[in-house]
């Protein structure tokens, strides 16, 4: 099993031009999440997905897009890149959802760091 | 909104030393999640848990659902357990992490 994947691993742009993130996961899990981190700042959720074709905003989704077409593939869209979303980019998978009180793991991705200038 | 706490934010110990980094959170939660972060990067999953105690290896993990609070206990810690110890809430809100130094 691989797990969790993220492509790319590293990616420059520049600003107002557009990416997408891939996500993938082999584990068969319904719920996956795109996650930012900044230096002192802690992890922070853009968007989350329930399932095939169901997405929802987390704390900070502004600025992005996600799409779940396929189970294991979870896309994130930057449409017109800015600086302040500068950051490493996290997608994570899990078998059950945020908020239950199921202890299964949560397997994360290696991450992409994202330089916008 | 849950406001999660981990103290303390960087900590050096020398090889051997017993553990303890705390985690707090403001609003009652289904499930507590304790991560690792490597130097590399890459996050691990350690612990999740909803009450009591977990343990695997060198690695303890308690919470006190009434208090909301959680602690992770690493016992005869080494070099190799440097890393960002991060706790999370509910896979939604994550705390700033604690730096760990484990100093041969």
């Amino acid at each position: 099993n691989a797990g969790v994947t993220q492509t790319p691993k590293f990616r420059v742009l520049k600003t107002g031009q557009s990416m997408t993130l891939l996500c993938a996961q082999d584990m068969n899990h319904e719920y996956m999440y795109w996650y930012r981190q900044d230096p002192g700042m802690g992890l922070r959720l853009i968007h989350y997905s329930v399932g095939e074709g169901t997405t929802a905003k987390g704390e900070v989704p502004d600025g992005y897009n996600v799409s779940r077409l396929k189970k294991q593939n979870f896309l994130l869209g930057l449409e017109s890149a800015a600086p302040s979303q500068t950051s490493v980019y996290f997608c994570a998978s899990s078998y059950s959802p945020p908020g239950w009180t199921s202890t299964d793991t949560q397997y994360f991705g290696p991450g992409t760091r994202l330089t916008v200038l | 909104k849950n406001e999660v706490e981990q103290s303390p934010q960087n900590l050096t110990a020398q090889e051997g030393e017993f553990i303890t980094i705390n985690c707090s959170y403001s609003v009652g939660i289904s499930a507590l999640h304790w991560l690792q972060q490597h130097p590399g990067g890459g996050i691990v999953s350690l612990f999740m848990l909803s009450s009591g105690k977990k343990k695997h290896g060198r690695l303890i993990a308690t919470i006190n659902i009434q208090e909301k609070h959680s602690s992770l206990h690493i016992t005869a810690s080494h070099p190799r357990d440097s890393a960002v110890y991060i706790c999370a809430v509910d896979k939604i809100i994550f705390g700033k992490g604690t730096r760990l130094h484990i100093l041969p």
